[in-house]
């Protein structure tokens, strides 16, 4: 079974600039979570989509912002781009089964912000 | 506010030792439990999960849960260099978010 992937793997925007990550989850999750890491704050949980739908949110500013397909692939989209936000963004997908639930993540995208 | 505590570290050990890491976390309603291997530069890879009090064995790692004094810990027996790496520590409260909380990680060192 193919694991998650995540696409594109580096970019490189300025100050002001948008830009969209994509997300495509292990067949058959239905849940996808996403985490900024940066080496000074860990892993930092941005938000979880299931369903088509906004489950659980992080405490970002609104910059940040995502959607799921009916496929379960999702995206972020950050606006507005600041220097603060050049870190790794990190996609998870799980089954969504409860307390066992277990998530898998994808390769990451490396995001530079000059 | 849930918390995960791990040691930063680097938390250095010869090849062929034991490698103890600890994480103690905040939310007596914790459920389940995970340790995750991230390699430098790379995602956090699943080793292992555990959801009871007591020890969880696979090959050379080792999970261990107290759920009593709100600690979980991971064993890695005869350790490598290749297991020179952050490792996280995640906790899921299970309180319905099913979103888990985690650590900031620490770093081992495996020397030969």
């Amino acid at each position: 079974k193919a694991g998650v992937t995540q696409t594109p793997r580096y970019l490189i925007k300025t100050r002001g600039q948008q830009v969209t990550l994509s997300c495509s989850p292990i067949s058959g999750h239905r849940s996808v979570s996403w985490y900024q890491q940066t080496p000074g704050q860990g892993l930092q949980f941005l938000f979880e989509y299931f369903s088509e739908t906004q489950r659980n949110k992080g405490n970002f500013p609104g910059r940040f912002s995502g959607r799921q397909f009916s496929n379960s692939r999702s995206e972020m989209n950050v606006s507005t781009l600041e220097l603060g936000d050049s870190a790794l963004y990190l996609c998870a997908s799980s089954l969504s089964q409860g307390y066992t639930d277990t998530q898998y993540f994808g390769p990451g995208t490396r995001l530079t912000v000059l | 506010q849930k918390e995960v505590e791990q040691n930063s570290g680097p938390l250095s050990v010869p090849e062929g030792a034991i490698a103890s890491l600890n994480c103690t976390y905040s939310d007596r309603g914790s459920q389940s439990f995970f340790w995750y291997r991230q390699y430098s530069g790379k995602s956090p890879e699943l080793i292992m999960f555990i959801y009871s009090n007591g020890d969880k064995e696979d090959g050379r790692f080792t999970a261990q849960l107290n759920k009593a004094s709100q600690y979980v810990s991971l064993l890695i027996r005869d350790s490598q260099p290749s297991d020179s790496a952050t490792y996280l520590c995640a906790v899921n409260d299970g309180g319905g978010s099913y979103i888990p909380t985690f650590g900031r990680g620490t770093s081992l060192i495996v020397h030969p």
